[in-house]
């Protein structure tokens, strides 16, 4: 079974524009989560989207959004990029909403904010 | 305000040996703790975990302990191999109504030498 795929994985931006970022579940799997890792902070939870509906909501400011399409698969947008968004971004899927599912994290999109 | 620390950044231990991680947490709201692990260039991965209700929970060569009473997790990994070097992340996760929070520390880097 394939695991969890994001791209792209390594991406580079300027202040101010705006980025999309991919990530496609294990077949099957129907819950989404993003998460941002950085030095200072470590994995800081962003959102959890399940059956296309956002479940779950971390204290990031509104810039940053998802959705979920119907085959599961979900995009990250950060829009008027700061330069404290440069983190690695992992999402991870799971058969259901919660930390009590396992969740199979992806190998993360490297955003860097020039 | 960082509810669940590492207050270890590093870890070197000699393949063989046990490998102890700790993790300490302040929000007693916390009903479930797990330990992820991760290599470069990868995301993490599910190790182990442990419900509140208990005090130890084991799997092959892992074993989580939690005592409420200190709001100290730690994890054992006895014997310890090469292929254990990584960086281990604790997670601990609140439900809060329908919405639940998984607040990660920020990583222990693991090191066995041969």
């Amino acid at each position: 079974k394939a695991g969890v795929t994001q791209t792209p994985r390594y991406l580079i931006k300027t202040r101010g524009q705006q980025v999309t970022l991919s990530c496609s579940p294990i077949s099957g799997h129907r819950s989404v989560s993003w998460y941002q890792q950085t030095p200072g902070q470590g994995l800081q939870f962003l959102f959890e989207y399940f059956s296309e509906t956002q479940r779950n909501k971390g204290n990031f400011p509104g810039r940053f959004s998802g959705r979920q399409f119907s085959n599961s698969r979900s995009e990250m947008n950060v829009s008027t990029l700061e330069l404290g968004d440069s983190a690695l971004y992992l999402c991870a899927s799971s058969t259901g909403v919660g930390a009590y599912n396992e969740q199979f994290f992806g190998p993360g999109t490297r955003l860097t904010v020039l | 305000d960082q509810q669940v620390k590492q207050n270890s950044p590093s870890l070197s231990v000699q393949e063989g040996r046990i490998s102890i991680l700790n993790c300490d947490y302040t929000n007693s709201m916390f009903d479930y703790f797990l330990w992820y692990k991760k290599y470069p260039a990868e995301g993490p991965t599910f190790l182990i975990s442990i419900s509140s209700i208990k005090d130890k929970n084991e799997d092959g060569r892992f074993t989580v302990f939690l005592n409420k009473s200190a709001k100290h997790l730690s994890l054992h990994i006895v014997p310890s191999q090469p292929g254990d070097s990584a960086v281990y992340f604790c997670a601990a996760n609140e439900v809060a109504g329908s919405n639940y929070k998984l607040t990660f520390g920020k990583g222990t880097l693991l090191t066995v030498n041969p």
